[in-house]
């Protein structure tokens, strides 16, 4: 079975502070891991996923992720947040598995 | 990039009466489309996966009856919500992979918002 853990509901930050969204997996096979943050009334926009190879994984916006297999984590990070981030944030397992989601707040 | 779209943005309706969704995938083939389904506050649930050509696979829970989906092209999908209710109201969202990926990437629509009355 395969699962996704966001521990965070909901995470308020101040402009410019760094941010660090958490998300832990748990899977049986080999998986591949992606961010997709939503707007209100939107859907899904892919901000960058892991499939392979380096574990620091780069992706749009300033957003990057760190895969830890030890750890089962892929932790999503921004060293300065601006009033333009705050979304939702799903982390997600193979494509189709997501988590709860977290809601970013970024307060002026 | 890959895009893909869903009409109507947003429906009202009546309850007892039938609601089509579709889903286009507007600059590749769809090998494979997936229709979720987003309660308030709450992540995707993902509804079915369908393949063109071929009956849809639902999830577990969900009444193939009562929401009925047709892959008819490699860039149609649609859903319909068969002689729908209040509590079928939500946030219905789309999305597709291509034949080419192999890495279970999709590619998602802009959403349908559903409220029967």
């Amino acid at each position: 079975a395969q699962s996704v853990t966001q521990l965070d509901s909901q995470v308020p930050v101040f402009e410019e502070a760094p941010v660090e969204l958490r998300c832990n997996y748990s899977s049986s096979v080999s998986v591949y891991l992606f961010w997709y943050v939503q707007y209100p009334n939107q859907g899904l926009q892919l901000l960058l996923k892991y499939l392979s190879g380096s574990t620091l994984v780069k992706g749009i916006n300033g957003f990057e992720a760190e895969f830890n297999k030890s750890q089962t984590s892929f932790h999503l990070r921004k060293p300065s947040v601006h009033i333009s981030d705050t979304a939702e944030y799903f982390c997600a397992v193979n494509g189709y598995i997501f988590g709860t989601g977290t809601r970013l707040k970024v307060l002026a | 990039g890959a895009v893909v779209s869903q009409h109507p943005s947003r429906v009202i309706c009546k309850s007892g009466t039938s609601v089509k969704i579709e889903c286009r995938s507007l600059d590749f083939q769809a090998t494979t489309m997936f229709w979720y389904r987003q309660f308030p506050k709450q992540s995707l649930m993902l509804m079915a996966t369908s393949n063109e050509g071929s009956k849809a696979t639902y999830e577990q829970g969900v009444e193939k009856d009562k929401f009925l989906i047709n892959h008819a092209s490699l860039t149609l999908s649609t859903l319909t919500v068969a002689s729908a209710h209040p509590e079928d109201s939500s946030f219905y969202i789309c999305s597709a992979t291509e034949r080419s990926l192999g890495d279970n990437e999709q590619f998602f629509g802009p959403g349908t918002r559903l409220t029967v009355l």
